[in-house]
C-alpha cells in the first residue's frame, strides 16, 4: 500500500463549486504539505502544517484553505474553484528532523470549466 | 532570497549515452539539496540528497550528483541512460529561517530518451 494517497486522483469541476482534496498517509510524520504544479512552473507551496495545530500558509495561498483533521489527514479546498486553479496538486509529508526530507503521494488533477 | 534555477527545459539524449542536467542555486548558507524525478503521470520520487559531508552523493537508479559550492551547483548526472530515464526531473533547496523544513523547487528539466 502507498505511504501517501490522495483522492480522488481526477476530478473535473465547474467554476464557483467547492471542492475538498484529501491526503492520507501512514509513515507516522508529522508535517504535510500542499502543492500546485503547472507546466513549466515547477512546484509552488500553497500550504503546510507542521502537526495538528500550526497551520502555516505558502507562496499562493489565495483561494486555498486547509484542515488538518489529524497527524494523517490533510484537506485541500477551494471554496469557490476558478478555471486558473486547473493544476495537479501533490500532497507529501515529511518527519520532523528530516524536514526537508519530503515523500510525495501521486498527485489529483483538477480541471474547473 | 532562496531560489533554484534549472537552466534546461527539454534535453533529449540517446540511450547509452551520458547525461547531465543541471542546477543552480541561491543560499545564504550550508543548503540540503535534492532531486527528485517525475515519471509521466506519477508523483515525485526522491532520487538522492546532499545534507553534508562527501560533495559527491550517490542515489537510486544509478544516478549521482555532485556539489559544488563554489559554483553553487548540484548537477544530476549518469553514466549510460537507459529509456526508463524518460521523465521531468526537479532539483530542489531546503528552505531555512521561518520556513525550515519548506523546499524550493526549481521549474524542471524534462528528460526524452532516444533509441
Amino acid at each position: 500500500d502507498a505511504d501517501v494517497t490522495q483522492t480522488p486522483r481526477n476530478r473535473i469541476t465547474k467554476t464557483g463549486k467547492r471542492i475538498m482534496l484529501e491526503c492520507s498517509q501512514t509513515k507516522g510524520h508529522d508535517r504535510m504539505y500542499w502543492y500546485r504544479q503547472d507546466p513549466g512552473l515547477g512546484l509552488q507551496l500553497i500550504y503546510y502544517s507542521f502537526d495538528v495545530k500550526d497551520i502555516n500558509k505558502g507562496e499562493i495561498s489565495d483561494g486555498y484553505s486547509v484542515s488538518r483533521q489529524a497527524q494523517a489527514k490533510f484537506s485541500l479546498s477551494l471554496e469557490s474553484a476558478i478555471p486558473n486553479q486547473t493544476a495537479l496538486y501533490f500532497c507529501a509529508t515529511s518527519a520532523r528532523d528530516r524536514a526537508n526530507e519530503q515523500f510525495f503521494g501521486p498527485g489529483t488533477r483538477l480541471t474547473v470549466l | 532570497a532562496q531560489s533554484v534555477t534549472q537552466p534546461d527545459i527539454h534535453i533529449t539524449v540517446s540511450e547509452g549515452a551520458s547525461l547531465e542536467l543541471r542546477c543552480n542555486y541561491s543560499y545564504g548558507a550550508t543548503p540540503y539539496l535534492f532531486w527528485y524525478v517525475q515519471s509521466p503521470g506519477q508523483g515525485l520520487q526522491l532520487l538522492l540528497k546532499y545534507f553534508s559531508g562527501d560533495t559527491l552523493v550517490q542515489g537510486i537508479k544509478g544516478f549521482e550528483a555532485e556539489f559544488k559550492r563554489s559554483q553553487s551547483s548540484f548537477n544530476l548526472r549518469k553514466p549510460s541512460v537507459h529509456w526508463s530515464d524518460a521523465a521531468e526531473y526537479f532539483c530542489a533547496v531546503g528552505a531555512y529561517g521561518g520556513s525550515q523544513g519548506n523546499l524550493i523547487f526549481g521549474k524542471g528539466t524534462k528528460l526524452s530518451v532516444k533509441p
